[in-house]
Formats: structure tokens, C-alpha cells, sequence
């Protein structure tokens, strides 16, 4: 188990410039999550995925946020022309879920990585 | 929609004392998951403690324990023996257990711990 890992650990841009962070879950969990958290708040909900499929995407995420998991291994989120109400910790974090006996959602608990801190200047 | 309040933005223990964080949360189902984070300055967050709501027996993990009272909505999280090494923001979250509910975690605004030496 070599834990979530995220890639970069910090990235500034300027504002418009586009940017991609990297999310490479724990190998057996089939669920991954993104999450935001600006300082001194909680994580924001911003999308997850079951394997490959992204299921559920916050209303708060505007079109300039997109996330993929192809093949349901890694997974990406991009933003695209960046603004300075962007800059904050990109979290994300993994578990493994399905239905218990009686259909139970079941769900390891979350499995954080160190997170992406974004700055737009 | 479900939502969780931590309404004690930051709280102080002296160490080997201990300390309650409070916790409330809102919701119309009736089956689901409750979960205390960790986390500590610039460290990647843990888990603490869970429990799940059909068990009416409160979670313990070492100095660690919930008080969950499912009728209040309210899930609050004791820490004995406080040592430095519990300095760290704690997060209270909400998950559904149902399996047509959604499988994203609810989180609450943190509460800051210091503990003094």
C-alpha cells in the first residue's frame, strides 16, 4: 500500500493559463474522489468516480473544471482559464465500496493524499 | 441535502486532559456513516474514528470515542489523554449508507485543537 499519491505538490499560474493535477489512487480502491479546501475550511466536494465512471459532480463546479479516470486507475482535473478565486488545496482521495449483504452501501473509509495547493497570480 | 455544522471553530486542552469536539449533522435518512478526520499542519489528512448509524453502540479507538446520539443528530468525539502529537484541525463527516444515495462525504467546517503543554 503505497497510499494516494498527488502530483504536483504545488503549482502557480498566472490567471487564464490552464492547468492539470494528477491523482494516482491506492491500486484496489475503485472509488476516487476530488475535494477543495481553501484555509481554515472544510473540503469541498467536487466530483467522484466508481472505476471509470464520474457519477456525481458538484453544481458548484463550473465548466472550467473537467476530471477524468480513464481505465479507472489515475485520474485527472484540469481547470481551465484559471481565476485567483481558484487558488486553494486540490485534495483527493481513494476508497473501495460495493453493496453488503442486505444492500448496504459499504465503503472503506477515505484514503487522503498530501494534496496540490494552487496559486493564481 | 445533508449538511454537517462544527460550530467550535477552535478549541484548547492542556495535555493529558480531555477534550470534546462537538458535532452536529442533518439529514432524512435513516442509514449512513459518520467519520472524524484528522489534520494535522501541512499533513495529508486521516481518519479518526467512524461510526455507522444502525449500531447503537458508540465507537471507541484507543483515547478516542464518539458520543452519538442518532434521535439529536448530533456526533461528537472525546479525546483522553491528550497528547501534543492531537494538534490538528478534526473534521466531522456524513456519508450515506443508502445504496441509491450518493457516495460523497459531507464535511464540516473543522475545528482547530491546540493542546498546551
Amino acid at each position: 500500500d503505497t497510499g494516494v499519491s498527488q502530483d504536483p505538490r504545488h503549482k502557480i499560474t498566472k490567471r487564464g493559463q490552464n492547468v492539470t493535477f494528477r491523482c494516482d489512487p491506492i491500486s484496489e480502491h475503485n472509488r476516487l474522489y476530488w475535494y477543495r479546501q481553501t484555509l481554515g475550511q472544510g473540503p469541498e466536494f467536487l466530483t467522484y468516480f466508481q472505476n471509470e465512471a464520474q457519477l456525481e459532480k458538484s453544481r458548484l463546479l463550473s465548466d472550467r473544471f473537467s476530471a477524468e479516470r480513464p481505465k479507472g486507475s489515475f485520474s485527472t482535473l484540469e481547470i481551465q482559464r484559471t481565476e485567483q478565486g481558484d487558488s486553494a488545496m486540490y485534495l483527493c482521495a481513494s476508497s473501495s465500496g460495493f453493496l453488503q449483504v442486505k444492500a448496504r452501501s459499504y465503503n472503506s473509509p477515505l484514503h487522503f493524499g498530501n494534496g496540490t495547493r494552487l496559486t493564481v497570480t | 441535502a445533508q449538511t454537517v455544522t462544527q460550530s467550535q471553530p477552535e478549541m484548547s486542552v492542556q495535555e493529558a486532559e480531555t477534550v470534546t469536539l462537538s458535532c452536529t449533522y442533518d439529514t432524512s435518512e435513516s442509514d449512513y456513516y459518520l467519520f472524524w478526520y484528522k489534520q494535522p499542519p501541512s499533513r495529508q489528512m486521516i481518519l479518526v474514528i467512524r461510526q455507522e448509524a444502525y449500531k447503537q453502540q458508540n465507537a471507541t479507538e484507543n483515547r478516542f470515542s464518539v458520543n452519538f446520539q442518532k434521535a439529536a443528530k448530533s456526533f461528537s468525539l472525546k479525546i483522553s489523554d491528550s497528547q501534543l502529537g492531537d494538534a490538528a484541525m478534526y473534521f466531522c463527516a456524513y456519508r450515506s449508507a443508502s445504496p441509491s444515495g450518493t457516495y460523497k462525504y459531507i464535511f464540516g467546517t473543522g475545528t482547530r485543537l491546540k493542546v498546551l503543554a
